[in-house]
């Protein structure tokens, strides 16, 4: 069965980047885009982009270019968001998803990452 | 601010039927593209409700549907259960935002 499991809660000061993990299995890897997706406390759901895991090119939604880089290690099925010059705003939970086979939005979920940027 | 309005908040009794509207814009949903519907409970991942405007994955139930006109989209559920307490979210593309995944700012279901 589809699998995607996320690395671990992050508490990282102002100023500091966080890497956050997402291990694929159960399905070819390359085969489907890859998306990741914030929940600020209390607030909505906030498409930051996709990644194509076939070509590696990533795609930022609209205000997550520049801090936000999205990568992939395919050897081991994992993609990567990365966050630099975290300021509190950027505190929230981080989800990848994987997208419908067909279709261009997100069916699998992992289980969120919890990002705290707290001094 | 999303592009896509959602009503903050529906209620309704056990059994009975609700309604969560979308509404975008001649730029998302009323350019065509599909509506799709998310389900989550505090804490936890969304679920895909509904996807294509009216299409159900396998494994949700069928008092879930979704229908789409113009510019808007529209989550109905009936038969209200307690366990459909929940967040809804819809997700659309918007061209002008390059084709971007776009969620509304999603609805809070309460079961009275």
């Amino acid at each position: 069965q589809v699998q995607l499991v996320q690395s671990g809660s992050e508490l990282k000061k102002p100023g500091a980047s966080v890497k956050v993990s997402c291990k694929a299995s159960g399905y070819s890897f390359t085969k489907y885009g890859l998306n990741w997706v914030r929940q600020a406390p209390g607030q909505g759901l906030e498409w930051l982009g996709w990644i194509n895991t076939n070509t590696g090119y990533p795609t930022y939604a609209q205000g997550f270019t520049g801090r936000f880089v999205f990568s992939l290690d395919t050897s081991v099925n994992t993609a990567y968001l990365q966050i630099s010059s975290l300021t509190a705003e950027d505190s929230g939970l981080y989800f990848c998803a994987r997208d419908r086979h067909q279709w261009l939005i997100p069916e699998f979920w992992g289980q969120g990452t919890l990002v705290t940027v707290s001094s | 601010q999303s592009v896509l309005t959602q009503p903050p908040s529906v209620s309704g009794a056990p059994g009975q039927r609700v309604t969560i509207s979308c509404t975008g814009s001649d730029s998302n949903i009323g350019a065509g593209y599909d509506v799709h519907w998310y389900q989550q409970f505090p804490g936890r991942a969304p679920r895909l409700l509904i996807y294509g405007n009216n299409n159900r994955p396998s494994g949700v139930p069928d008092r879930f549907s979704g229908s789409k006109s113009g510019t808007s989209g529209s989550l109905a559920i009936t038969g209200l259960q307690a366990e459909d307490e929940a967040d809804y979210y819809c997700l659309s593309l918007d061209r002008s935002l390059s084709g971007s995944r776009v969620f509304g700012g999603g609805t809070r279901l309460t079961v009275l």
